[in-house]
């Protein structure tokens, strides 16, 4: 069924790494993605991965997939008071008639 | 310009006016969204058009009718809505609607109070 699970709330202090998970149920999904939403702005699509890679590293993003246990997390390097905003893990797949499902977004608070 | 945009930006309404949102996209993308996003919630898909038809209505209700006039351009309008429609009406755009073209960029929202 459809269902993407995120821990709701992370907190952490502005320089060091920061880590949200994400766990998807779909065990046809191909491409998994990761948007950013800051305070009444749109969503922001950071990065994405396709289900048959493990890892995908794009400046200050670190994205691991684990299939197996169909586990997905994105780690921001060095994190800053600018990437303070909620973090949408999502998912696409054939079965799901190709439309996005979103969790429920992890608020991300960086402390000074 | 990988840019969507959105107008208005804030929109006030009462129940029974009449009133349309709009979203441009100029990335060349034949898949575009409309979506609702509740507070602190996830976005809810409310319509897909693929290649300017149609595609996924999520059995939304008729006071909200979309438009897609040509590639680039969505419309939403709205008619005799209820204070509970009051959200952000984000609209999005996908070079496709499969495999690698299904990445989505959203505009910034059209923040909508229903009075």
């Amino acid at each position: 069924g459809e269902d993407v699970e995120q821990s709701l709330f992370l907190s952490v202090r502005e320089g060091d790494s920061s880590v949200i998970n994400c766990t998807y149920t779909d065990s046809s999904s191909t491409y998994l993605y990761w948007y950013k939403q800051e305070p009444g702005a749109g969503l922001q699509l950071l990065t994405y991965i396709f289900s048959n890679m493990d890892m995908k590293q794009d400046q200050r993003l670190t994205v691991l997939l684990n299939k197996k246990d169909k586990h997905l997390s994105l780690r921001i390097a060095d994190t800053q008071t600018g990437d303070s905003a909620i973090y949408f893990c999502a998912e696409s797949g054939v079965e799901y008639g190709n439309k996005l499902v979103f969790g429920a977004g992890t608020i991300l608070r960086v402390k000074s | 310009d990988t840019e969507v945009t959105q107008t208005p930006k804030h929109l006030v309404m009462g129940m029974t006016n009449k009133k349309s949102l709009k979203c441009e996209q100029h990335m060349g993308h034949r898949a575009m969204y409309w979506y609702k996003q509740k507070a602190k919630k996830p976005p809810e898909l409310m319509f897909v058009y693929s290649y300017e038809k149609l595609s996924i209505n999520e059995s939304v209700p008729s006071r909200f009718s979309p438009e897609c006039p040509n590639s680039s351009l969505l419309n939403l309008h709205l008619h005799a809505l209820q204070p509970e429609d009051s959200a952000l009406y984000l609209c999005a755009s996908s070079p496709g609607t499969s495999g690698i073209s299904y990445e989505q960029y959203f505009g910034p929202g059209t923040r909508l109070t229903v009075t």
